[in-house]
């Protein structure tokens, strides 16, 4: 079963919108939640990550809302630029086996 | 400093045929992985490793092996091929700060 449930599958944007991808897991032994970022041909990148005993965690325009309780986090990319069209995808670790599972991805268009 | 090297990055086989993907890191990085990426699907990973010797099977290590001999190299077996196997394949290495670095991608097709 998929361990870390990613959603919306495409999201479009206009420039200047704020963008939203949504995570949840169930596995309690994940340890540390990072967003990774892709563009065609390449290989993902992190982008930016938090760790459960932090609620938020803001970079430039990137912030990861983490809401331990419900077992949910999400990306939110405020001030949306054309750049940034990409596909986002969220991960979990266990830690202490450094395995990583990933979510199904979101392909964000962002409209000039 | 070249990071995560694959190779090669494309690549037609036939069906019942056998490859092996390359991987090879400079960064002195413990865990190495492989994952294959299918459309809607995300990264699923197939074998992982902790340190030369040490193996591990993913969510989806059916029809692959694995081999870590040195920290470097990690190469990824497909034995006789099928088209479920027509992925991208990417290796990916991880130090103790937890971030995956990915290389580039493999994209193999089955016919």
């Amino acid at each position: 079963q998929q361990q870390v449930k990613q959603s919306p599958q495409s999201l479009i944007v206009q420039k200047g919108g704020i963008s939203i991808i949504n995570c949840a897991y169930e596995n309690t032994a994940f340890d540390y939640f990072p967003w990774y970022q892709q563009f065609p041909g390449k290989g993902p990148a992190l982008l930016i990550a938090i760790r459960p005993d932090v609620s938020e965690k803001k970079e430039g325009r990137f912030t990861i809302s983490f809401n331990k309780s419900a077992k949910q986090f999400s990306l939110h990319i405020m001030d949306s630029q054309p750049g940034d069209s990409a596909t986002y995808f969220c991960a979990a670790r266990v830690g202490n086996f450094n395995k990583f599972y990933f979510g199904s991805g979101t392909k964000l268009n962002v409209k000039p | 400093n070249a990071g995560v090297t694959q190779t090669p990055k494309f690549r037609i086989l036939k069906i019942g045929q056998s490859m092996t993907l390359q991987c090879t890191q400079d960064m002195n990085h413990n865990y190495m992985y492989w994952y294959r990426q299918d459309p809607g699907m995300g990264l699923k990973l197939i074998y992982y490793s902790v340190g030369a010797g040490i193996t591990d099977k993913g969510e989806v290590p059916n029809g692959y092996n694995v081999s870590r001999s040195t920290t470097e190299d990690f190469p990824l077996r497909l034995e006789l091929a099928a088209p479920s196997q027509t992925s991208v394949y990417f290796c990916a290495t991880s130090g103790v700060a937890g971030e995956l670095f990915f290389g580039e991608g493999s994209r193999l097709t089955v016919l």
